[in-house]
């Protein structure tokens, strides 16, 4: 698995547009991005997944520059209860593997 | 669609006793994790399921931890005699095969071993 290094924590405010970029220098060629959203006291929750260029759907965006050693996770106009730690993984798919976690951003939204 | 549930939400018990924790997954998931996070750490897997056969139990700690999953469908982990070490929130998580990391994760048993 390709190693992922992510910000510890970052704090915003309500109704701002969030991005968290995530690092990972020795991604494979066949290797997708997975990002999944924790909130507190749940199990995680993935919210999106991509391989190159851009990905959307109602929760996020995930975009991927061209030499995909990086990925950034685009919330937008957050509110408080996007409050969560958000974790970046890199992995082949498909694949029915167990989730390496790492340390994960949280990500604090202030009012 | 129902999602994953994990009986019970929380779990007291003294050093040296048994708990049993369940899982039903997600109905026709053949995949089934277990995963862990003791204080301050990060989440940690335990072991695979495929269908009733363990795919990987590399991260079951010792032998005081037995999985099963008998017929396929839910699945329960025991700890005994549970150590005050195995105090933490234990996820479990389902997916239908061929869905790297889109797994769907439970609310978690929180165990407190005193």
């Amino acid at each position: 698995l390709a190693k992922t290094t992510q910000p510890i924590s970052m704090d915003s405010y309500e109704g701002q547009e969030v991005n968290i970029t995530c690092s990972h220098n020795n991604i494979a060629t066949n290797d997708y991005i997975t990002w999944y959203q924790q909130f507190p006291s749940q199990g995680p929750r993935f919210i999106i997944q991509g391989y190159k260029t851009k990905v959307t759907n109602e929760v996020a965006s995930l975009f991927i520059p061209a030499d995909r050693k990086s990925s950034t996770l685009s919330l937008p106009r957050v509110s408080l209860s996007d409050t969560a730690v958000y974790y970046c993984l890199v992995g082949v798919r498909p694949r029915d593997d167990k989730i390496i976690f790492g340390k994960g951003t949280r990500l604090h939204i202030l009012p | 669609e129902a999602g994953v549930t994990q009986f019970p939400s929380h779990s007291v018990i003294e050093k040296g006793q048994t708990v049993t924790l369940r899982c039903d997954p997600i109905s026709g998931h053949d995949n089934l994790y277990w995963y862990r996070r003791v204080m301050g750490k990060e989440i940690k897997f335990l072991l695979h399921f495929v269908k009733e056969s363990k795919q990987d139990e590399s991260g079951m700690p010792n032998n005081r931890f037995l999985a099963e999953r008998t017929g396929g469908t839910y699945s329960t982990l025991k700890v005994q005699p549970a150590e005050l070490e195995d105090s933490g929130v234990y996820f479990c998580a389902s997916s239908q095969p061929g869905t790297t990391y889109e797994q769907y994760f439970g609310p978690g048993t929180r165990l407190t071993v005193t």
